[in-house]
C-alpha cells in the first residue's frame, strides 16, 4: 500500500522568508499524481499544486513551488516571500490507485 | 475546478441520533468522495459515492453506520447514524476532475460535535 510521510508536524517562518516542507511517499506504481493541499483554520482544504509523476518539471505556482525527486520519492514544497496567510495545515497527498493524505505540517508565519 | 458546498457547516448532536450531511457540486461529476477528519488529524476516506449504485466503503466503515445516496452527478449525502462521542470529527466531501478525475476539490466541510 502507498505511505505519505511528512517529517515535520510544525514548522516556522519569517514574514517574506522561505520556507520548505518535506514530504516523502512510497509506492510501487510508477504513474501517480502528488499534490501539496492547505487547510486554513476556516478548515477549507485548497488545492495548491499538483505534480505529474511523468513530468520532470518541477511544477510552479506562484509563490510555491515543488521540488520533486521521482527516485528519491521525496516531494518538497517551497513557500517563497511567506505572507500571514499562509499560515495553515499543509497536507502532501499521493494519488495512484487511491488518493492518500500525509499526516500533515503545521505551518506558522510570524510577523 | 469545481464550488462545492456542504450542509450543514455545523452540528451539535445527541448521543443516538443521526445527522444527513449534503453535498452539492455546480457541475455535473462523476467521482464524489466522503471523508473524515479527526480533531488534530488528516483525512481518512470513508467511501467513495458512486452514481447510481451502491458506495464503496473503506476498511473500518461500513454501511449501516455512514450510508451514502448518490441520486445524480452533482449531489451525494453522508449520514452519520446511531451517533456516539467518537464521531465528533469535520466530515468533508470531495470531487475527482481532472481528466481521470486525479485532481480533488474539496467541499467547506461540515464540523460534528457528537455529546
Amino acid at each position: 500500500a502507498q505511505t505519505v510521510t511528512q517529517s515535520q508536524p510544525e514548522m516556522s517562518v519569517q514574514e517574506a522568508e522561505t520556507v520548505t516542507l518535506s514530504c516523502t511517499y512510497d509506492t510501487s506504481e510508477s504513474d501517480y499524481y502528488l499534490f501539496w493541499y492547505k487547510q486554513p483554520p476556516s478548515r477549507q482544504m485548497i488545492l495548491v499544486i499538483r505534480q505529474e509523476a511523468y513530468k520532470q518539471q518541477n511544477a510552479t505556482e506562484n509563490r510555491f513551488s515543488v521540488n520533486f525527486q521521482k527516485a528519491a520519492k521525496s516531494f518538497s514544497l517551497k513557500i517563497s516571500d511567506s505572507q500571514l496567510g499562509d499560515a495553515a495545515m499543509y497536507f502532501c497527498a499521493y494519488y495512484g490507485q487511491n488518493f492518500v493524505f500525509g499526516p500533515g505540517t503545521r505551518l506558522s508565519v510570524l510577523p | 475546478s469545481a464550488v462545492i458546498s456542504q450542509k450543514p457547516s455545523r452540528d451539535i448532536c445527541q448521543r443516538g441520533t443521526s445527522l444527513t450531511i449534503q453535498c452539492q457540486v455546480d457541475s455535473q461529476v462523476t467521482m464524489m468522495f466522503w471523508y473524515r477528519q479527526q480533531p488534530g488529524q488528516s483525512l481518512t476516506l470513508i467511501a467513495t459515492a458512486n452514481q447510481g449504485s451502491e458506495a464503496t466503503y473503506e476498511s473500518g466503515f461500513v454501511i449501516d453506520k455512514f450510508p451514502i445516496s448518490r441520486p445524480n452527478l452533482t449531489f451525494s449525502t453522508l449520514t452519520v447514524s446511531n451517533m456516539s462521542p467518537e464521531d465528533s470529527s469535520i466530515y468533508l466531501c470531495s470531487v475527482g476532475a481532472g481528466q481521470g478525475g486525479e485532481t480533488q476539490y474539496f467541499g467547506p466541510g461540515t464540523r460534528l460535535l457528537v455529546l
